[in-house]
């Protein structure tokens, strides 16, 4: 466990249906990021929080997928009406400092 | 654009023996290098990081050798164990990502028998 927590773990819904993930980061880590991985790949960069400011936005992030760390806690990831290509793990992880990234267990989803 | 290659073919080793990943780059000069253990159904956990200026870095079992010239990076497990199947992954930062994101290979499935 590296104290970094995600929920739900499975989420399973139907296309056109709205989901919301959430993380919660180690406590003293500033930085956040999102990452999705799909079968036989390694994790894809989605987006970065540094506190509660959202600082780069990966060009998978598409208008359908809104992320928000409120009070540079917790993250919130939203995807709008769900399509099957978002099934796939969503990976949370944070950090102190700008190298080792410390992921949480990840939240699996399908989208039927 | 930059890219990470990992062994594609699953590592199918002996108990004992020694594994020998292997993680390739191109159109990237990395300031380190890092890789990562992943299980089945769980978020890849840190293993090893090695700066540009490091030849090689060793932590109990496992071992990192980082060329840059040859833009390899080795990972090896030494006196391998069942326990030590899992898939594996190299990571660099990408490069324009202001926050040190990572960008990660496909890595590569270790599995020890006994």
């Amino acid at each position: 466990d590296t104290g970094v927590s995600q929920d739900p773990r499975h989420k399973i819904t139907k296309r056109g249906q709205n989901v919301t993930f959430r993380c919660d980061p180690i406590s003293e880590h500033n930085r956040l990021y999102w990452y999705r991985q799909t079968l036989g790949q390694g994790p894809e960069f989605l987006t970065y929080f540094q506190n509660e400011a959202q600082l780069e936005k990966s060009r998978l992030l598409s208008d359908r997928f809104s992320a928000e760390r409120p009070k540079g806690s917790f993250s919130t990831l939203e995807i709008q009406r769900t399509e099957q290509g978002d099934s796939a793990m969503y990976l949370c992880a944070s950090t102190a400092r700008e190298e080792t990234q410390y992921f949480g267990p990840g939240t699996r989803l399908l989208v039927l | 654009s930059q890219k990470i290659e990992q062994n594609s073919e699953a590592l199918n080793i002996q108990e004992g023996k020694t594994a020998t990943l292997t993680c390739n780059y191109t159109n990237y000069s990395p300031a380190y290098l890092q890789w990562y253990r992943q299980d089945p159904g769980r978020g890849p956990v840190f293993l090893l990081l090695i700066r540009e200026n490091e030849k090689e870095k060793r932590k109990e079992r496992l071992k990192v050798t980082f060329d840059t010239t040859l833009k390899q990076s080795l990972f090896h497990i030494t006196a391998s164990q069942p326990a030590d199947s899992a898939t594996y992954l190299c990571a660099l930062d990408i490069p324009s990502n202001s926050g040190y994101a990572l960008n990660f290979g496909k890595g590569t499935s270790l599995l020890v028998t006994p």
